[in-house]
């Protein structure tokens, strides 16, 4: 049971550039989430989806796009990178009620110059 | 918007002593989570309180929520070096929450 995958592991982007960090799950996970943790500041949500087609904005969406076009994928997207994104990103997956279990992919540490 | 805070940000302790996490939420949680985090690792879910008042343990884990709902605790007794890491508590607000909030975490060495 993979749980939640997360690629890459560790990337270095130049300021301006563009890239997507992927996410899957195979738990059948109705809801999904991207976190960024920065030292001191715990996790952050950026975007999350409650299934395939919605998606909704977290605390700190600023900079990034999510789509969600089936269960399985939620890849979040820096459209022009900036060194405040340097952060350590996580995905993140549950069932739909809230009172369920957060299950995190192991993390992408983003450095950006 | 809501805001979860937590005390101390850092703890030392030697092993073989207790360790206390705080949790507070500024609104009235429904329900709250306790997650810990090994150096370089992902956050691993430990517990999940519901009741007010109620107190849950796991081996030298002893967790509870207040009676209010709006603040937790974690204890650990007799630390070991494997209770390395930052632990996490995250709430959801009470009526129409869907997004927990994490606090910003406690981070505890253990010196052997």
């Amino acid at each position: 049971n993979a749980g939640v995958t997360q690629t890459p592991k560790f990337q270095v982007l130049k300021t301006g550039q563009s890239m997507t960090l992927q996410c899957a799950q195979d738990m059948n996970h109705e809801y999904m989430s991207w976190y960024r943790q920065d030292p001191g500041m715990g996790l952050r949500l950026i975007h999350y989806s409650v299934g395939a087609g919605i998606t909704d904005q977290g605390e700190v969406p600023n900079g990034y796009n999510v789509s969600r076009s089936t269960t399985e994928d939620f890849p979040l997207r820096l459209l022009s990178a900036a060194p405040s994104q340097t952060s350590v990103y996580f995905c993140a997956s549950r069932r739909q009620f809230s009172g369920n279990t957060i299950y995190f992919g192991e993390g992408s540490w983003l450095t950006v110059v | 918007g809501q805001q979860v805070m937590q005390i101390p940000q850092y703890q030392h302790v030697q092993e073989g002593e207790d360790f206390t996490t705080y949790c507070n939420s500024s609104t009235t949680l429904s329900n709250i989570q306790w997650y810990k985090q090994r150096p370089g690792g992902h956050p691993v879910f430990l517990i999940q309180l519901v009741k007010s008042g109620e107190v849950k343990k796991q081996k030298r884990l002893t967790f509870q929520f207040g009676e209010a709902k709006k603040n937790s605790s974690l204890h650990i007794t007799a630390t070991q070096t494997t209770d390395v890491g930052t632990y996490f508590c995250a709430g959801l607000e009470r009526n129409y929450g869907q997004n927990f909030v994490f606090g910003p975490g406690t981070r505890l060495s253990v010196l052997p």
